[in-house]
């Protein structure tokens, strides 16, 4: 089951930028994810929205600041970046019901910064 | 606390062999799911499959098989006759819940078939 996107799929930034990821996913699911991947280090849960209300954020940075304006889009703001977020980070869905507990997963975006 | 191991970090197969990727888990909850999830090269995780803690029947899917034990707390995946497309990061992970963060993943074992 596929259908969930990113945008950008690659993002080199510096410190002093703006810039925001977008996951999109139109399966229906009502919850979505923003993961973390970073290099020697297991998959890190930052958030979770269900039904566009956050439930979860798991000791993120302030720099780091999510957006669900609906539950088919959430965003990923990023201001003032440390190179140590260089990852690639992951947006996921899971559907309502007997599915929930799966995660899918989007493509990533490769974030790099300098 | 939740827990998962993939103590493999690495393997290296030659095309049409048989190979297993070990997956343990920790967990004090008698309901979990166990999951294993594919990264190739793409980045993106693709799942593979669901297992609930009650049903500890193998399953196959092609190539693909599973062998969950409770008795070891193991979930292990099996790969036969390997082809180039199969090389990827594995990934096992254990959840307890569907939402929240008790979603846990191993390390990852990075499996290159070389043809």
């Amino acid at each position: 089951e596929t259908g969930v996107t990113q945008t950008p799929r690659h993002l080199v930034m510096g410190m002093t930028n703006k810039k925001s990821l977008k996951c999109e996913q139109h399966l229906g699911h009502n919850a979505m994810y923003w993961y973390k991947q970073s290099a020697k280090k297991p998959l890190e849960l930052m958030f979770v929205y269900n039904f566009k209300e956050q439930t979860e954020n798991n000791s993120v940075p302030s720099r780091f600041s999510p957006e669900c304006p609906n539950s088919s889009h959430l965003f990923l703001h990023l201001h003032t970046l440390q190179p140590e977020d260089s990852a690639l980070y992951l947006c996921a869905s899971s559907p309502a019901g007997e599915r929930s507990s799966i995660r899918f997963f989007g493509p990533g975006t490769r974030l790099t910064v300098l | 606390a939740q827990k998962v191991t993939q103590a493999q970090t690495e393997i290296s197969v030659v095309e049409k062999e048989d190979v297993t990727l070990d997956c343990v888990y920790e967990t004090r909850d008698t309901t979990y799911y166990l999951f294993w999830y594919k990264q190739p090269p793409s980045g993106e995780l693709v799942f593979l499959i669901r297992r609930n803690s009650f049903d500890e029947q193998n399953e196959i899917s092609g190539r693909y098989s599973w062998n969950f034990q409770k008795s070891t707390s193991s979930f292990n995946f099996t790969i036969t006759a390997s082809q180039v497309v199969d090389s990827a990061v594995y990934f096992c992970a254990l959840s307890l819940d569907n939402y929240g963060q008790n979603f846990v993943f191993g390390p990852g074992t990075r499996l290159s078939v070389l043809p």
